[in-house]
């Protein structure tokens, strides 16, 4: 298997404030990191796919200035929540490709926003 | 536009067997994702299929239909930890995943 490790898992913060999230492959590099949001009972929306070195894509809707995503090596990939408000409260995910294309993503363990 | 369909919610009796169905339209296929998420939890892998046909792993087998558009994810001998959401995702042409909203599966005793 393969080891995505996510941090942190619950961050609270005050409106206005920037959270950053981190995501790590542990054990692969990843070229290739996604970022999701899931709200309660919904499926994952995906942000923006996190290409190394390069400028991430973002998804239609997805405010880029916003949502600061950050691949500077094989195996780190970052997600910076600036100036987040009380909606911006989600659960954060973030999964990594291994290899080539064979389907199977690793997921991290999600990251718990809570803006108040 | 792109379609994924499955079941908001489903109720299964521990020891049981129950199918989880799955119908897509997408532009292109490229393989059928299983994921099972637990409440708070980031999803875990169960099953990829990109043939037609059953692929079976132990208590949880998928099947796939290309030609329908149609997957089933079947889960044998529940138990009460597969009470969880179980998410269908397909690749499109563009490698791009598209998620279903999920199946909330509820295990009784």
């Amino acid at each position: 298997g393969a080891v995505v490790s996510q941090h942190p898992s619950w961050v609270i913060c005050k409106s206005g404030t920037s959270v950053k999230i981190e995501c790590r492959s542990l054990d692969f590099q990843a070229t290739t990191m996604f970022w999701y949001r899931q709200f309660p009972k919904q499926s994952l929306m995906l942000m923006a796919t996190s290409n190394e070195g390069s400028k991430a894509t973002y998804e239609q809707g997805v405010e880029k200035d916003k949502f600061l995503i950050n691949h500077a090596s094989l195996t780190l990939s970052t997600l910076t929540v600036t100036s987040a408000h009380p909606e911006d409260s989600s659960f954060y995910i973030c999964s990594a490709k291994k290899g080539l294309d064979t389907g199977e993503l690793f997921f991290g363990e999600g990251s718990r926003l809570t803006v108040l | 536009g792109q379609n994924i369909d499955q079941p908001t919610e489903m109720t299964a009796t521990e020891g049981a067997i129950v199918q989880i169905n799955c119908t897509y339209q997408t532009s292109g296929f490229n393989g059928l994702f299983w994921y099972q998420q637990h409440a708070g939890e980031a999803p875990t892998f169960l099953s990829y299929n990109v043939l037609d046909g059953l692929e079976e792993k132990g208590r949880f087998s998928s099947f796939l239909s290309r030609s329908k558009g149609y997957s089933y994810l079947l889960l044998k001998e529940l138990q009460m930890k597969d009470s969880a959401s179980y998410l269908c995702a397909v690749k499109d042409s563009n490698y791009q995943l598209i998620w279903g909203a999920g199946t909330k599966l509820i295990i009784k005793p």
